[in-house]
């Protein structure tokens, strides 16, 4: 049962351009979104969160955006620089559960020179 | 600032072996987590911890047992490992801070059980 899904398991995407990565979740008990970032051999990284009470939210060249009605969320990264390179994990919680996290299973993203 | 800091990096085990996966945070942070990487999929919860002297079940917490007697301290206890154990680790941790917020994880620890 895959409460938090990345349909998309890799993206290739130019240099300068935008970068969008996609996240559908099932569970409406969801009320805190989180994007991480992982290299090879490390550990993941946070990137940009959102809470349920936002539609957007922007941190530099990252944006997420939520749309609850949907159970959609996405991740913007304008311009795409060739060390956003990476696996990108969407993941989500909710309050009074410790914060534990559900994941997706990743979108591989490839910008190119 | 070491943050959440994982040893080791590689083990490898042989069936039926038992090893302890070592986990420490340095940001006084109450909660703790052990989450496992299996190829193409991502992250599940094994364990976790909410303060010292108390810890939880996670989606998958079968084969393994945690302790957590200090608050910087989480090791992950493997007793008989099993080929289906064969996986990347990750330690993590987070503060309470009103809601929901986010976790900072450790490095790895990569398992291959033969």
């Amino acid at each position: 049962d895959q409460q938090v899904k990345q349909n998309s398991p890799s993206l290739s995407v130019q240099e300068g351009r935008i970068s969008i990565l996609n996240c559908d979740y099932t569970n409406s008990m969801f009320d805190y979104f989180l994007w991480y970032k992982k290299y090879p051999a490390e550990g993941p990284t946070f990137l940009i969160s959102i809470s349920s009470i936002k539609d957007k939210n922007e941190d530099g060249r990252f944006t997420v955006f939520l749309n609850k009605s949907a159970k959609h969320l996405s991740l913007h990264i304008v311009p795409s620089q060739p060390g956003d390179s990476a696996v990108y994990f969407c993941a989500a919680s909710h309050t009074g559960t410790a914060s534990k996290l559900t994941f997706g299973t990743g979108t591989r993203l490839q910008v190119t020179l | 600032n070491a943050g959440v800091t994982q040893t080791p990096k590689f083990r490898i085990l042989k069936i039926g072996q038992s090893m302890t996966l070592q986990c420490t945070q340095d940001m006084n942070h109450n909660y703790m987590y052990w989450y496992r990487q299996d190829p193409g999929m991502g992250l599940k919860l094994i364990y976790y911890s909410v303060g010292a002297g108390i810890t939880d079940k996670g989606e998958v917490p079968n084969g393994y047992n945690v302790s957590r007697s200090t608050t910087e301290d989480f090791p992950l206890r493997l007793e008989l490992a099993a080929p289906s154990q064969t996986s990347v680790y990750f330690c993590a941790s987070s503060y309470r801070q009103g809601g929901s917020t986010e976790a900072f994880f450790g490095q790895g620890t990569r398992l291959t059980v033969v």
